[in-house]
């Protein structure tokens, strides 16, 4: 069975800082990765994917993500964290295969962002 | 465009009344979900449909029923609410395995 892991229920950074949110993932197969942002009161709307190909992601709003096989990590980077940037944020996988491809869920990390 | 519509947005039920939750998606997508959002749960499934005229259960299906009525909509449906169905829910949907899920606005439902 997969599972996600997202270290860290709320991370702070100041504005014009490093953004760094951490997801590893618990799969036999590496499986199809997502990372969705979620603003108060709305919906899930996706902020980037790997499925196959290049393992550096880029996504909307300036962020980015790395597939790292090895780790068994996706961890969700941005250079310069802006104020707007605040919310939640949920690491996904999906299995490749053998499945009926449910997306799995972390637990979400609150991105706290500092003037 | 619409993608994925839940009704309705806000709902306060007494602790033994029932209420059905609406979703429609107008992606011509197969899979549909449905999750629970709690503080610190993250989302947690409760039913899903792979397509149309099959359902299965999720992580969290106590208490909950769904109906596939046709490849656009899909609707979950408390019997007997309770105090522990206070939640928000989420109706989701995509097209096939390597794809996202798209998310309806959330239903922030309150049982007393």
């Amino acid at each position: 069975a997969q599972s996600v892991t997202q270290l860290g229920s709320h991370v702070s950074v100041s504005e014009g800082a490093l953004v760094l949110l951490r997801c590893n993932y618990s799969s036999s197969v590496p499986p199809y990765l997502f990372w969705y942002v979620q603003y108060p009161n709305q919906g899930l709307q996706l902020l980037l994917k790997y499925t196959t190909g290049a393992t550096l992601v880029k996504g909307i709003n300036g962020f980015e993500a790395e597939f790292k096989k090895s780790e068994t990590s996706f961890h969700l980077t941005k250079p310069s964290a802006h104020m707007s940037d605040a919310a939640e944020y949920f690491c996904a996988v999906k299995p490749q295969s053998g499945g009926s491809y449910i997306p799995t869920f972390g637990r979400g990390t609150s991105l706290i962002v500092h003037p | 465009n619409a993608g994925v519509t839940q009704t309705p947005k806000f709902q306060v039920l007494k602790t033994g009344q029932s209420m059905t939750l609406q979703c429609a998606q107008d992606m011509n997508h197969n899979s549909m979900y449905w999750y629970r959002q709690d503080p610190g749960m993250g989302l947690r499934l409760i039913y899903y449909s792979a397509s149309e005229g099959t359902t299965d259960k999720g992580e969290v299906p106590n208490g909950y029923n769904v109906s596939r009525l046709n490849k656009r909509e899909f609707s979950l449906r408390l019997e007997s609410a309770a105090p522990s169905q206070t939640s928000v829910y989420f109706c989701a949907s995509s097209a096939d395995q390597n794809t996202e899920a798209f998310f309806g606005q959330g239903t922030r439902l309150t049982v007393v």
